[in-house]
């Protein structure tokens, strides 16, 4: 069964830090791209960050920028987000998710396939 | 950066077809996938590409694109179908950045 399982949430004070993990199985986790994506208590869903198949490429979007790190151990078959700085707006549930990302005519990019979420609160 | 605009809610009367409309730059390079999600649940993938449904999904979702616009089609809704739902797309940047809308809330009659 193909499966994402998040880790690693919790409550933590502004400024401090929180590693995510998400462990993979029933695919070939070293073949796809990974994402983070997040939801605050609420609100809609934003991407958060991704890495490449090998790690050599990595995106944030703006608002993390500096503050958070996503890595990838393919031999673990495990994705990771580094969250340093945490602000109160950070608090959301994250998601792990699989890409998709191809050329057919127009490019196909897709998430398809999701872990549960873990929830991180930032809160003194 | 990249934007994706989508209604904030959309209503159906159970049985009859609903279209949520999701408007960005980026839709003129790539398709649109759209996500279901229900309260307390993580996103589904719901349709990808030109007009793809993952397996289990039903054969009333269906998508569609014109210039900067995605269309996610219920034909028939049902009761279940009440939920929440995410266009999503890569940035226009160039670079692998993704970006989702803000959602649009479907409600059934």
């Amino acid at each position: 069964e193909v499966q994402l399982v998040e880790s690693g949430g919790g409550l933590v004070q502004p400024g401090g830090s929180l590693r995510l993990s998400c462990a993979a199985s029933g695919f070939t986790f070293s073949s796809y791209w990974m994402s983070w994506v997040r939801q605050a208590p609420g609100k809609g869903l934003e991407w958060v960050a991704n890495i490449k198949q090998d790690g050599s490429e990595k995106y944030y979007v703006d608002s993390v920028k500096g503050r958070f790190t996503i890595s990838r151990d393919n031999a673990k078959n495990s994705l990771y987000l580094q969250m340093n700085s945490l602000r109160a707006e950070d608090t959301a549930v994250y998601y792990c998710a699989r890409e998709n990302d191809f050329w057919s005519g127009l490019y196909y990019y897709y998430m398809d396939v999701w872990g549960k979420g873990t929830t991180v609160t930032v809160s003194s | 950066s990249s934007e994706l605009t989508q209604d904030p809610a959309v209503s159906v009367a159970l049985g009859q077809t609903v279209r949520i409309t999701c408007q960005g730059d980026s839709l003129r390079s790539y398709y649109a996938s759209w996500y279901q999600q229900k309260p307390g649940q993580a996103p589904v993938l719901v349709i990808y590409g030109k007009n793809n449904r993952p397996s289990g999904i039903p054969d009333r979702f269906s998508g569609s694109s014109s210039g900067n616009t995605a269309s996610l089609t219920i034909t028939g809704a049902q009761a279940e179908d009440e939920a929440d739902y995410y266009c999503n797309s890569r940035d226009s940047s160039g670079n692998h950045l993704g970006v989702f809308g803000g959602g649009t809330k479907l409600t059934v009659l």
